[in-house]
C-alpha cells in the first residue's frame, strides 16, 4: 500500500527545543515536501527536494531545515522551535513521472510550540 | 502575491443539489490542476486533476471544467452528497517549467452538505 509516514502525529514541545519531524514514502518517489497548514492560509510549502540531496525552499522556510540524504526519508528540522510554528505540518510525495503530478499525503503532524 | 486563489472560504449546498466550487489562477505557465479534499485531522486526499490540453474531465460525480483563456477552473459535484463535507483545495503545478512538481495551492473552500 502507498504510504507516507510522518512522526509524531502529536507534539507539545517548549520555545527553543530543537525537534524533527520525520517522514518516510514508500513509493520510491523522487520529489517531496513539506507544508503546513494554518487557519486562513491554506497549504503553504516550507520545502520541497526533487531527488536525493538536492532540496529547496518553499514560500516559508524561514525556521526550518530539511535533508534529503536517502530517496524515501525527508525530515522536517526545527533548530530552535518558536510559537508562530505552531501548525499542522504534512509531508508529501510524488512521482516526476510523465503521469501527472498526483501528490501523496501524510496524515499530518501537529506540532504546538509554547 | 497568491498565484492560486479560492475566493470562496465556504459554501453550503443542500443535499441531492450541485456543488460548485471555483478555483482562479494567475500563472500562465501552469499546465496542470488538481483538487484534493481534506477532512479534520486527515491529510489531503486526491480527488481529480485535468491537463491544460482539456477544457473537462469527469470521475463518477466529479467534474472538473477549465477555462484557460480566463485562468479559471471549477469542481463540479453532482449529486452532492453529506460525505462531500469537508475542505477542498484547488492546486496547480508548472510541469515542465523549473519547478516541475512544485504544487502551489490555493486556501481552501469548506464545504458543507446539508442533509
Amino acid at each position: 500500500e502507498a504510504q507516507v509516514t510522518q512522526n509524531p502525529r502529536y507534539l507539545i514541545t517548549v520555545t527553543g527545543k530543537k525537534l524533527t519531524v520525520t517522514c518516510s514514502q514508500n513509493m520510491n518517489h523522487e520529489y517531496m515536501s513539506w507544508y503546513r497548514q494554518d487557519p486562513g492560509l491554506g497549504l503553504r510549502q516550507i520545502y520541497y527536494s526533487m531527488n536525493v540531496e538536492v532540496t529547496d525552499k518553499g514560500d516559508v522556510p524561514e525556521g526550518y531545515k530539511v535533508s534529503r540524504k536517502e530517496k524515501r526519508n525527508f525530515p522536517l528540522i526545527l533548530e530552535s522551535p518558536s510559537p508562530n510554528q505552531t501548525s499542522l505540518y504534512f509531508c508529501a510525495s510524488l512521482s516526476l513521472g510523465t503521469g501527472g503530478n498526483t501528490i501523496y499525503f501524510g496524515e499530518g503532524s501537529w506540532l504546538t510550540v509554547v | 502575491d497568491q498565484q492560486v486563489k479560492q475566493n470562496s472560504p465556504s459554501l453550503s449546498v443542500q443535499e441531492g443539489r450541485i456543488s460548485i466550487l471555483n478555483c482562479d489562477y494567475t500563472n500562465s505557465m501552469f499546465d496542470y490542476f488538481l483538487w484534493y479534499k481534506k477532512y479534520p485531522a486527515e491529510g489531503p486526499t486526491f480527488l481529480i486533476s485535468i491537463s491544460s490540453i482539456k477544457d473537462k474531465n469527469e470521475d463518477g460525480r466529479f467534474t472538473v471544467f477549465l477555462n484557460k483563456s480566463a485562468k479559471h477552473l471549477s469542481l463540479h459535484i453532482v449529486p452532492s452528497q453529506p460525505g462531500d463535507s469537508a475542505v477542498y483545495f484547488c492546486a496547480a503545478s508548472a510541469r515542465y517549467g523549473g519547478s516541475q512538481g512544485n504544487l502551489i495551492f490555493g486556501k481552501g473552500t469548506k464545504l458543507s452538505v446539508k442533509p
